[in-house]
């Protein structure tokens, strides 16, 4: 079946703007994150939902940063007044929402802010 | 202490050698740790999943796992040039069930020479 889709595959924002990156998940997967990559730190954790719902947010690095997810399945990721930090690629992965809880992962969005 | 712990290497092996890659963590209420393959420029691939203590074979790789010791490895066996990448050991963050966002160390890269 089809796995995680990203798009756009690539984003290159001025400082200051806002931009919205979207994940579709694997079909049946009720549980969606949201990771980040930078050069030199490595893989880290954003936000996960559980349906539409987000338990834990305790990864978003400052309050520009924000997520959403409609009908169980579809979340946007929305960055506003874009900086230079915030240059990365933005990951995503789905998982079921029961055993063995295996995370699969989109092939991401490498945001550039210039 | 970082809460999972991988050389960074490069780690370097000839064809056709067992590759040994080692992942320490300091959670000792984990549950779940996995082993993902990243190429450069593309997302992390999930290639072993290990829940309980002793090893578990697919193909050409076997995990390891030893609780007591809270450490992981991943052996490749017969390595191929085709294998070279960084390999991350990830560990999940338990929500009080098995659930939970993804904790990654930094990767090990493995370069295997022809």
């Amino acid at each position: 079946g089809a796995g995680v889709s990203q798009s756009p595959s690539n984003k290159v924002t001025e400082k200051g703007k806002d931009v919205e990156l979207r994940c579709d998940p694997i079909s049946g997967h009720t549980a969606l994150y949201w990771y980040r990559q930078s050069l030199g730190q490595g893989l880290e954790f954003l936000i996960y939902f559980q349906g539409n719902s987000a338990p834990d947010k305790s990864g978003l690095p400052s309050d520009r940063f924000s997520a959403e997810r409609t009908g169980g399945s579809v979340s946007t990721l929305t960055i506003q007044r874009t900086q230079q930090e915030d240059s990365a690629v933005y990951l995503c992965a789905s998982s079921l929402n029961r055993g063995p809880y295996e995370q699969y992962f989109g092939p991401g969005t490498r945001l550039t802010v210039t | 202490q970082k809460e999972v712990e991988q050389n960074s290497g490069p780690l370097s092996v000839p064809e056709g050698a067992i590759a040994s890659l080692n992942c320490t963590y300091s959670d000792r209420v984990s549950q779940s740790f996995f082993w993902y393959r990243q190429y450069s420029g593309k997302s992390p691939e999930l290639i072993m999943s290990i829940y309980s203590n002793g090893d578990k074979e697919d193909g050409r790789f076997t995990a390891q796992l030893n609780k007591a010791s809270q450490y992981v490895s991943l052996l490749i066996r017969d390595s191929q040039p085709s294998d070279s990448a960084t390999y991350l050991c990830a560990v999940i963050r338990n929500y009080g069930g098995s659930q939970g966002n993804l904790i990654f160390g930094k990767g090990t890269k493995l370069s295997v020479k022809p």
